[in-house]
């Protein structure tokens, strides 16, 4: 357990759907992280909050759209994906996104899987 | 471009030594993780370098060399558990975690 928990742990969806993903941190962080992990590929940054503000969007396709409505909770919306966004979605959350060692803790992950 | 490279896959024997490779070409730098993650769990924090020179921590150890961009993470008396990715990872100058695509370590018997 790395006090980060994510919901659903799998999901499969049709490309029509509108689902959202889950994140929440139990470790008093303020920044939260949404990572795409596809096999074999580095990890793919895709949104950054800290307090709450969204500090960073990696040139993220507008069907993905992520919510952070306090520090501790963070969602990904989810709605018109393509086949090629089936891939493992991790959460991270961090103390703060710079200054000292600042380690990112890692959720399981939801998989996706479009259809 | 940013890039940060490691092998895709090694093999190793129970009870031997392994080390780990991660090679790195970033936008400035402010320290680097090295993270182990089982298949289908998330990435837990293995270590972290920020100056040069050896950190051990248990049977784990990893090494960093800033002039070379060149780290490693040296695994002893390896176990079957210690099957898993590992990523290698590297903060840039924007404080973000620019990512490695992970070594698979195999332990044999």
């Amino acid at each position: 357990e790395t006090g980060v928990t994510q919901t659903p742990r799998h999901l499969v969806m049709g490309m029509t759907n509108k689902k959202s993903l889950k994140c929440e941190q139990h470790l008093g962080h303020n920044a939260m992280y949404w990572y795409k992990q596809s096999a074999k590929k580095p990890l793919e940054l895709m949104f950054v909050y800290n307090f709450k503000e969204q500090t960073e969007n990696n040139s993220v396709p507008s069907r993905f759209s992520p919510e952070c409505p306090n520090s501790s909770h963070l969602f990904l919306h989810l709605h018109t994906l393509q086949p090629e966004d089936s891939a493992l979605y991790l959460c991270a959350s961090s103390q703060d996104i710079a200054g000292g060692v600042d380690t990112q803790y890692f959720g399981p992950g939801t998989r996706l899987t479009v259809l | 471009g940013q890039n940060i490279d490691q092998p895709t896959e090694m093999t190793a024997t129970e009870g031997a030594i392994v080390q780990i490779n991660c090679t790195y070409q970033t936008s400035g730098f402010n320290g680097l993780f090295w993270y182990q993650q089982h298949a289908g769990e998330a990435p837990t924090f293995l270590s972290y370098n920020v100056l040069d020179g050896l950190e051990e921590k248990g049977r784990f150890s990893s090494f960093l060399s800033r002039s070379k961009g060149y780290s490693y993470l040296l695994l002893k008396e390896l176990q079957m558990k210690d099957s898993a990715s590992y990523l290698c990872a590297v903060r840039d100058s924007n404080y973000q975690l620019i990512w490695g695509a992970g070594t698979k370590l195999i332990i044999k018997p």
